[in-house]
């Protein structure tokens, strides 16, 4: 397995500000994902951030609202810019063991837009 | 396309037995099952990866219909300790990078 952490584990933001969230493993991993998910619903990718290429966005997310960097393999950050109450949101950092493809979630950020 | 899961919730004594059911209307590379506590972080129970596989982990099994395009969790002798959300992730076939979809997850509460 691997052991994930998060900054922050929440904070309550204005809107039209932006977040910086960081996530950490404490292994060597290629793979790792930014989810987001509302409480008691489903885990939404917002994008795959692979070490060593560009972040891969699914739809209905942008780079410009959600800048994405991989420096290395055991760190990543995701950014929500110009915030809005409808960003509100769970999101969690995963990433996936080399070879066997284990998904292993980091314990959440959870954001509050006022 | 998101997987379809069934039922959304059920309600078990310990003790009790549980089936919960992952189908996909495409073809499926691999079947990843979690489970989430209320406030924590997603938990890995296992992966199916081929058509027609089975794994079992304590009394947690699951098996994967290639053919069918569906995966079931199979949850025996239920314990407390088993209560919580349980979410299918699939991998289909073709894209460029590996990714899960998953599905709107089943709530399982397990009651003494």
């Amino acid at each position: 397995s691997a052991v994930i952490s998060q900054k922050p584990s929440r904070d309550i933001c204005q809107r039209g500000t932006s977040l910086t969230i960081q996530c950490q493993v404490d292994s060597q991993v290629t793979m790792m994902f930014w989810y987001r998910q509302q409480p008691g619903q489903s885990l939404t990718l917002i994008a795959t951030a692979n070490q060593g290429s560009e972040a891969t966005y699914e739809s209905g997310f942008v780079i410009d609202k959600f800048p994405i960097s991989r420096p290395n393999l055991t760190f990543s950050t995701l950014t929500v810019s110009n915030m809005s109450p409808e960003d509100s949101s769970i999101y969690l950092c995963s990433v996936a063991r080399d070879g066997t493809y284990e998904q292993y979630f980091g314990p959440g950020t959870r954001l509050t837009v006022t | 396309q998101q997987p379809v899961q069934s039922p959304q919730a059920v309600i078990l004594r310990e003790g009790e037995d549980a089936v919960i059911n992952c189908s996909s209307s495409k073809a499926l590379y691999s079947v990843h099952w979690y489970r989430q506590k209320h406030g924590e972080a997603p938990v890995f129970l296992m992966i199916l990866l081929k058509g027609g596989e089975q794994k079992g982990h304590d009394k947690i099994s699951a098996s994967f219909n290639e053919k069918k395009q569906q995966s079931s969790l199979y949850l025996t002798a239920s314990q407390l300790s088993y209560s919580g959300t349980y979410f299918c992730g699939t991998e289909t076939p073709g894209g460029s990078n590996y990714k899960l979809t998953f599905g709107k997850g089943t709530l399982l509460t397990v009651n003494p």
